[in-house]
């Protein structure tokens, strides 16, 4: 079975300080990881993914992501927040090894940027 | 407009009523997916799709039909409604299903069962 944890419900940052939304993973293989990012009464929007290769990702808005197989860990991180930046973000786990198999969907954590 | 859409986007029903919500996509993606969206859960999948009259259960299907009789749409009935199943509702799609694709979002559905 694949799972993920996002360890914290809510992270407050003040704008142009960096920040990090955590995230580790459990897969019996190899995996495909995903960051979403939801504003509010709005769908997911696609941040960035890790197949392979780089272990450090570079998506959309500024946002990356560091992947550590040794740590499970897949945490996003942003040198500079900015307020625009205040949304639900969510880390997703799919296990390559397995065929297609869905998208495990962490609960979320909601990033408050303060001016 | 190209894209994936949802209808309606704000629905209130009451127990016991049939409840169908609508999913378009005009991407032509093969795969398409139902979630729900609810505090503390964060979204988990109900059903999924790999094609047209393809479909298969996901974490959380009971008191849940889907069908998919076109590539682009698939819509997801609550057959008899009940209060748990008040929620945010998101269809997604994605393609090629390589397993390193990202799925795209609609914008969501909003059920209220009274």
């Amino acid at each position: 079975a694949q799972s993920v944890a996002q360890p914290e419900d809510q992270v407050n940052v003040a704008e142009g300080n960096p920040l990090t939304v955590k995230c580790t993973y459990s897969v019996s293989g190899n995996p495909y990881l995903f960051w979403y990012v939801q504003y509010p009464n709005r769908g997911l929007q696609f941040l960035l993914k890790y197949i392979t290769g780089d272990n450090l990702v570079k998506g959309s808005y500024g946002f990356e992501a560091e992947f550590n197989k040794s740590q499970t860990s897949f945490h996003l991180k942003k040198p500079s927040a900015l307020v625009s930046d205040s949304a639900l973000y969510f880390c997703a786990v799919r296990d390559m090894n397995s065929g297609y198999s869905t998208l495990t969907f962490g609960k979320g954590t909601m990033l408050l940027v303060s001016p | 407009d190209a894209g994936i859409t949802q209808s309606p986007r704000y629905k209130i029903t009451e127990t016991g009523r049939q409840v169908t919500l609508m999913c378009h996509q005009t991407w032509s993606h093969s795969y398409m997916f139902w979630y729900r969206q609810d505090l503390g859960h964060g979204l988990r999948l109900i059903y999924y799709s790999a094609a047209a009259d393809i479909t298969d259960k996901g974490e959380v299907p009971d008191g849940y039909v889907v069908s998919r009789s076109k590539t682009e749409n698939f819509p997801l009935t609550l057959e008899s409604a009940t209060r748990s199943q008040t929620s945010v509702y998101f269809c997604a799609s994605s393609d090629p299903p390589g397993g390193s694709d990202e799925q795209f979002f609609g914008p969501g559905t909003r059920l209220t069962v009274l």
